[in-house]
């Protein structure tokens, strides 16, 4: 089946450097990704849609400075977290639909491993 | 934008007893409605989902019903078993350019007793 796959699992960063995660549909095109942040015992939240070959649509509350999304390729979307602080710790997950529509059967979500953040 | 509550918030069951976690959504233009069971540190998995040109889905144990009238849709687990532990989660989306982008409820801790 399709497969999205995330990296790196874990990273921990010093607080002020940048880190850049990346988000890989293995075998379908993804024009469109998603990005989620879930802080300990919360829920996924919607950061911001990253669209391959345009701007990311970020969500409100979602400093777009901090959180940089490259989507270059119909394949990898890339989030950088900038200048790290430990409040930016937390799990980051991508996911990818594929097909476009929520009613055919074969369209489908695919989440990424996710990758935690820790920032000291 | 979408809003989406979830209730209960924890659950506690005897092992073969069911349970039930219900949704409410407030964006009419949503039409999917994911379940998902997450473990700590771990994607998101999905066990079931429905959309919104039919009203009950049913996949073995679980079972996922949806009122769009009330805007409102429940998870349905028979028979449960001390696997069923996790937290899950409902989501949302709207369908077209849309699709995929999830809204999701505050979750539930399932805890199935043996």
């Amino acid at each position: 089946g399709a497969v999205v796959s995330q990296h790196p699992s874990r990273v921990i960063c010093k607080s002020g450097t940048s880190v850049k995660i990346e988000c890989r549909s293995l075998d379908f095109q993804a024009t469109t990704m998603f990005w989620y942040r879930q802080f300990p015992k919360q829920s996924l939240m919607l950061m911001a849609t990253s669209n391959e070959g345009s701007k990311a649509t970020y969500e409100q509350g979602v400093e777009k400075d901090k959180f940089l999304i490259n989507h270059a390729s119909l394949t990898l979307s890339t989030l950088t977290v900038t200048s790290a602080h430990p409040e930016d710790s937390s799990f980051y997950i991508c996911s990818a639909r594929r097909g476009q529509g929520a009613m055919a059967p074969g369209n489908t979500i695919y989440f990424g491993e996710g990758s935690w953040l820790t920032v000291v | 934008g979408e809003n989406v509550e979830q209730h209960p918030s924890t659950l506690s069951v005897q092992e073969g007893d069911s349970a039930v976690i219900k949704c409410t959504y407030s964006d009419s233009a949503s039409n999917y409605f994911p379940w998902y069971k997450q473990e700590l540190g771990k994607r998101p998995q999905l066990i079931i989902d429905i959309r919104s040109n039919v009203g009950e889905k049913k996949d073995q144990r679980i079972a996922v019903t949806l009122n769009k009238t009330a805007k409102h849709f429940s998870l349905h687990i028979t028979e449960t078993q001390p696997e069923d532990s996790a937290v899950y989660f409902c989501a949302a989306s709207a369908g077209g350019t849309s699709y995929g982008k999830l809204t999701f409820g505050q979750g539930t801790i399932l805890t199935v007793h043996p």
